[in-house]
């Protein structure tokens, strides 16, 4: 089975524009949730998709959103980017939600803002 | 709120040798899941061992195990027979009622052959 897939791995953008991150998420698995890391903050929640809506929401501001589609695969858009938003972001997926459900994560994607 | 902090920011080991490392926690709630992942150089995060709050009984995978002390909040790995595979970051995590995880800034282990 295909493990969690995050495309592109590496990314560099300039101050101002805006990002599409892609994550597909294991086969059978509806729930999609993100995570900002950087060296400074550590790791962070960003928002979870199950069933293409919404269940969950970090403390990130509204630059930063997202959606998931029928077939599960999420996207993740940061607009009028931040140098602060270079990090490696990063996307688990699981078959339900909640506590019970184990995260399998991809390889993330490295965001570079100059 | 939650927090999970993690006082260790590099450990190191000899091969075949027994570390453990250490990871406190706070939370209001009194159902929560705790866990450990790994995160080698590849980035991959890895589910290493989790614990429910609910549950005495310490959970073990293989050569990794936990010491779960729910009173004193504290939730530490023990890994044995460390291997050179297990050289990583370590991430301690908490997750509550809100299902949102919350991270602990990690710990970066090093094995030495």
């Amino acid at each position: 089975k295909a493990g969690v897939t995050q495309t592109p791995r590496y990314l560099i953008k300039t101050r101002g524009q805006q990002v599409t991150l892609s994550c597909s998420p294991i086969s059978g698995h509806r729930s999609v949730s993100w995570y900002q890391q950087t060296p400074g903050q550590g790791l962070q929640f960003l928002f979870e998709y199950f069933s293409e809506t919404q269940r969950n929401k970090g403390n990130f501001p509204g630059r930063f959103s997202g959606r998931q589609f029928s077939n599960s695969r999420s996207e993740m858009n940061v607009s009028t980017l931040e140098l602060g938003d270079s990090a490696l972001y990063l996307c688990a997926s699981s078959t339900g939600t909640g506590r019970h459900s184990p995260l399998h994560f991809g390889n993330g994607t490295r965001l570079t803002v100059t | 709120a939650q927090t999970v902090t993690q006082s260790q920011p590099e450990m190191s080991v000899q091969e075949a040798e027994t570390v453990t490392l250490s990871c406190t926690y706070d939370t209001s709630e009194s159902d929560y899941y705790l866990f450990w992942y790994k995160q080698p150089p590849s980035r991959q995060m890895i589910l290493v061992i989790r614990q429910e709050a609910y549950k005495q009984q310490n959970a073990t995978e293989n050569r990794f195990s936990v010491n779960f002390q729910k009173a004193a909040k504290s939730f530490s790995l023990k890994i044995s027979d460390s291997q050179l595979g297990d050289a990583a970051m370590y991430f301690c995590v908490n997750q509550g009622g809100s299902e949102k995880l919350v991270f602990g800034k990690g710990t970066k282990l090093t094995v030495n052959p």
